[in-house]
């Protein structure tokens, strides 16, 4: 079965680092690219940008460059997403998703979403 | 404010047709780029509905479709079900800004 799988939800302090992960299996990781969506408490999904595992060429929407970093551990098939220092804003789920050729850059295969919550 | 713009909310009863739209520019919709749309229930990761402005993935029921006209897209689902009740969302390529885009979501209420 083709799937992402999500690490857990986090409980963070404001200023203090995080890493989540999206772990890929079923399918070959290297050959798509591995994109984050950000979804803010009862609000609309954000497309955050895009890593490709097999070089770690990657994307940031400009509301997101500087803000986060993608990297891709092709070794384990696994994608990070991580903060130096959270804010109370960085409160949200968060998805990673498969973008496919074959759906034409849609994202096929969804992650279940970790939940980040920072909260003093 | 996203730059693909869609109404907040749709309504229909059961067995009706309902269709969202999805507004862009010349920057996005209009230059072409492909329009994706998904189907996100309550709780839940979002699903892919239509990728490519009017494919469906296997699995996907004939009711939804997807069609493109100049700068907007619209999502269309006949035959109203319960189980449609759901916020829906459209994506697309924006060169602007050099990555992909979503549209604000419509929560589609089944009456």
């Amino acid at each position: 079965e083709v799937q992402l799988v999500q690490s857990g939800a986090e409980v963070k302090k404001p200023g203090e680092s995080l890493r989540i992960s999206c772990k890929g299996s079923g399918y070959s990781f290297t050959n798509y690219w591995i994109g984050w969506v950000r979804q803010m408490p009862g609000k609309g999904l954000e497309w955050m940008g895009i890593i490709h595992p097999a070089d770690s060429d990657t994307r940031y929407s400009p509301s997101f460059q500087g803000q986060v970093t993608f990297s891709a551990d092709k070794s384990i098939s696994t994608a990070s997403l991580q903060w130096s220092s959270l804010k109370a804003s960085d409160t949200a789920m968060y998805y990673c998703a498969r973008e496919a050729p074959s759906a034409r850059g849609g994202f096929d295969i969804w992650g279940q979403g970790t939940m980040v919550t920072v909260s003093s | 404010q996203s730059v693909l713009t869609q109404p907040p909310s749709v309504s229909g009863a059961p067995g009706q047709r309902v269709t969202i739209s999805c507004t862009g520019s010349s920057s996005n919709i209009g230059a072409g780029y492909d329009v994706h749309w998904y189907q996100q229930l309550p709780g839940t990761a979002p699903k892919l509905l239509i990728y490519g402005n009017s494919n469906r993935p296997s699995g996907v029921p004939d009711r939804f479709s997807g069609f493109n006209s100049g700068t907007s897209a619209s999502l269309a689902i006949t035959g109203l079900q319960a189980e449609d009740e759901a916020d829906y969302y459209c994506q697309s390529y924006d060169s602007s800004l050099s990555g992909s885009v979503f549209g604000g979501g419509t929560k589609l209420t089944v009456l």
